[in-house]
């Protein structure tokens, strides 16, 4: 099974700055034929499901802000917001899905400072 | 644009079974792949299983498997998920979310959530 954890567990950011979430899977998921990895972004509010931000690690879903930005590669994964705003406040997942038995990062809660 | 509406809360006792529904509208029904996920304050967010309409098949966790069943009724467009053997760490917000067709997918539409309370 393919373990994802996120860091920080929590993080205060103040409006207008830069929040960064990392994720780490326990193996590999990018994909060689494809050159693709296999890690999805979510954004939860408070009583609402989560929400797609971002797959194939980069590719950014459709109506979302490009303040939201996805990198990395193999095993290190990177969410960043570049300019926070004050609705951006929620619990952010990251998800693998390089084999059927998808997983979840533990969360990141973000709050503003 | 797919919709995913969830049945209401259900409260059951330990050891029974609990079946919940998510209804589709929008989109090609048999074109994407339901999945199951729940959410718990000591586990976060599990995936449980999936639906693959157009195969009539179904694939489950193994944490999961003997215990759930996930079927598809396409003239409905209405998935279900059946839990059975009920524990108290059984106590969830189990959500409905639509994949990709491929099998390794993304969760793009989400249900609105069914909290499952099992309590004595």
């Amino acid at each position: 099974d393919i373990v994802m954890t996120q860091s920080p567990d929590s993080l205060a950011v103040s409006l207008g700055e830069r929040a960064t979430i990392n994720c780490k899977s326990s193996q590999s998921i990018l994909y060689s034929s494809t050159n693709k990895n296999y890690l999805a972004w979510y954004q939860q509010k408070p009583g609402q499901p989560p929400k797609l931000l971002i797959y194939w690690a980069s590719t950014r879903e459709s109506g979302v802000p490009d303040r939201f930005s996805g990198s990395g590669s193999g095993t290190d994964f990177t969410l960043t917001i570049s300019s926070l705003q004050a609705e951006d406040v929620a619990v952010y997942y990251c998800q693998q899905y390089y084999t059927t038995l998808y997983s979840f990062g533990q969360g990141t809660k973000l709050e503003i400072k | 644009q797919v919709q995913l509406v969830q049945s209401g809360t259900e409260v059951r006792k330990p050891g029974s079974s609990v079946k919940v529904s998510c209804k589709a509208s929008g989109g090609t029904f048999n074109s994407y792949t339901i999945n199951w996920v729940r959410q718990t304050p000591e586990q976060g967010l599990e995936w449980m299983g999936r639906s693959v309409p157009i195969f009539e098949r179904s694939f489950y966790a193994p944490k999961f498997q003997g215990r759930v069943t996930i079927t598809a009724d396409e003239s409905t467009r209405t998935a279900y998920m059946e839990l059975t053997g009920l524990r108290s760490d059984d106590t969830a917000i189990y959500y409905c979310a639509k994949g990709g067709a491929a099998s390794g997918t993304w969760f793009d539409a989400w249900g609105q959530g069914t909290l499952v309370t099992v309590s004595s």
